[in-house]
């Protein structure tokens, strides 16, 4: 079955205390990418990626990092994470940058 | 910022009515996408229409697309219960982000 795998599904931790996301996707897809989900904001676009090794910024990368280093895996890294930082966050793949966007099921991550 | 805007916020409607949701964007785009979501759920690609068309059916789906206003309507013609969710527009510009709006909130009173 076509997916996109991410976890954990939900986390609860605390200021500074690094964690990973991790995103998978079965679809053989180039494009693979990071939204954030908050109230009232709708998803915003943390990073994406075009293929290994290459990323790029979206509009909110600010307190986040990722790596492409396999096509399938693209994990999502929070250094230091803060309250704010508190949000449902999804991964998605594509075939192009252009096409249909395939989402995780979401992560709920709240920093305290 | 290139993020669109879904109008109206929320919608309310009885069930075998029509939903008509709006989407206005800022830049052009080569595609534009709509979404659905149920409640905190991942999305759900509904269709998608290129900046040459202008219109495009799916089953219940009805989506036209306005370059020169840079805006979209989604139809869901005959709602059902299970139409309940949230809608989502998502364009693409010169670049390589998909850009997504606020969101639609449809609740469909069976």
């Amino acid at each position: 079955e076509a997916q996109v795998t991410q976890n954990p599904r939900y986390l609860i931790t605390v200021t500074g205390k690094k964690l990973t996301v991790t995103c998978s996707q079965n679809m053989n897809h180039e494009y693979m990418s990071w939204y954030r989900q908050d109230p009232g904001l709708g998803l915003r676009q943390i990073y994406y990626s075009m293929n290994v090794e290459v990323t790029d910024k979206g509009d909110v990368p600010e307190g986040y990092k990722v790596s492409r280093k396999e096509k399938r895996n693209f994990p999502l890294i929070l250094e230091s994470p803060s309250p704010n930082q508190t949000s449902l966050y999804f991964c998605a793949s594509s075939i192009t940058n252009t096409g249909e966007l395939f989402f995780g099921e979401g992560s709920r991550l709240t920093v305290l | 910022s290139q993020q669109g805007e879904e109008d109206p916020q929320a919608l309310s409607i009885q069930e075998g009515e029509n939903a008509t949701m709006n989407c206005s964007y800022k830049t052009s785009i080569n595609n534009l996408q709509w979404y659905r979501q149920n409640s905190g759920r991942g999305l759900v690609h509904l269709i998608l229409i290129r900046s040459n068309e202008r219109e495009k059916h799916s089953g219940r789906l009805r989506v036209t697309l306005d370059t020169s206003k840079k805006s979209s309507s989604l139809l869901i013609t005959a709602s059902r219960a299970a139409d309940t969710a949230s809608y989502f527009c998502a364009t693409d510009a010169a670049g390589n982000q998909f850009y997504f709006g606020t969101g639609t909130s449809l609740t469909v009173i069976p």
